[in-house]
């Protein structure tokens, strides 16, 4: 299983709403991302898990919640967002720092 | 600071032909590089990687080329098809970069029919 699955597919939402986007992994990798893409620019880190402990954290706003429950799951709370958050949502996951980085299909996510 | 660059925004190919994707890096210590293809609104797909005790890797249609005094890489496709075209991107890390891989700005690529 070299998949990385990433629910909902797609997610509207208000400003106001409070939302989850979730990850699953079943390859044992023991770092997972969450990365925000937009249309024609390159995925853009947001936060990396290492061993479920928060490694990386590009200051991305407090609206953004990430949660790693345990070693295969990944979450990102949403809460209070701006139009301007909308974009693609993609989680990844390896295995060593130089190993390849398997992403999941993404969710995309509208902000009204 | 772009550590990772594709200063070729967009590349038209006839089926049948090479396709030759360039990518360029700052970072020295960079050691293990991949080339990801994305269709729109759905996830990069890993194509395939090279690591810096390398200068090539095949895979298929797929070679990668590795140039570190130059800090340069290439993806050629050889023959371009249709279904090629999309974005690609390129992407490195380091082993000291805590699992953070940095990545290009993309290259669209079409290949005419």
């Amino acid at each position: 299983d070299t998949e990385v699955t990433q629910t909902p597919k797609h997610l509207v939402m208000g400003m106001t709403n409070k939302k989850s986007l979730k990850c699953e992994q079943h390859m044992g990798h023991r770092a997972m991302y969450w990365y925000k893409q937009k249309a024609k620019k390159p995925p853009e880190l947001m936060f990396v898990y290492s061993y479920e402990k928060l490694s990386i954290n590009e200051s991305v706003p407090s609206r953004f919640s990430p949660e790693c429950p345990n070693s295969s799951l990944l979450n990102l709370h949403l809460h209070a967002l701006q139009p301007e958050d909308s974009a693609l949502y993609l989680c990844a996951s390896s295995q060593f720092s130089t190993g390849e980085l398997f992403f999941g299909e993404g969710s995309r996510l509208t902000v009204l | 600071d772009q550590q990772v660059k594709q200063n070729s925004p967009s590349l038209s190919v006839q089926e049948g032909r090479i396709s030759i994707l360039n990518c360029d890096y700052t970072n020295s210590m960079f050691d293990y590089f991949l080339w990801y293809k994305k269709y729109p609104a759905e996830g990069p797909t890993f194509l395939i990687s090279i690591s810096s005790i390398k200068d090539k890797n095949e895979d298929g249609r797929f070679t990668v080329f590795l140039n570190k005094s130059a800090k340069h890489l290439s993806l050629h496709i050889v023959p371009s098809q249709p279904g090629d075209s999309a974005v690609y991107f390129c992407a490195a890390s380091a082993w000291d970069t805590g699992n953070q891989f940095y990545f290009g700005t993309g290259t669209s690529l079409t290949v005419i029919p």
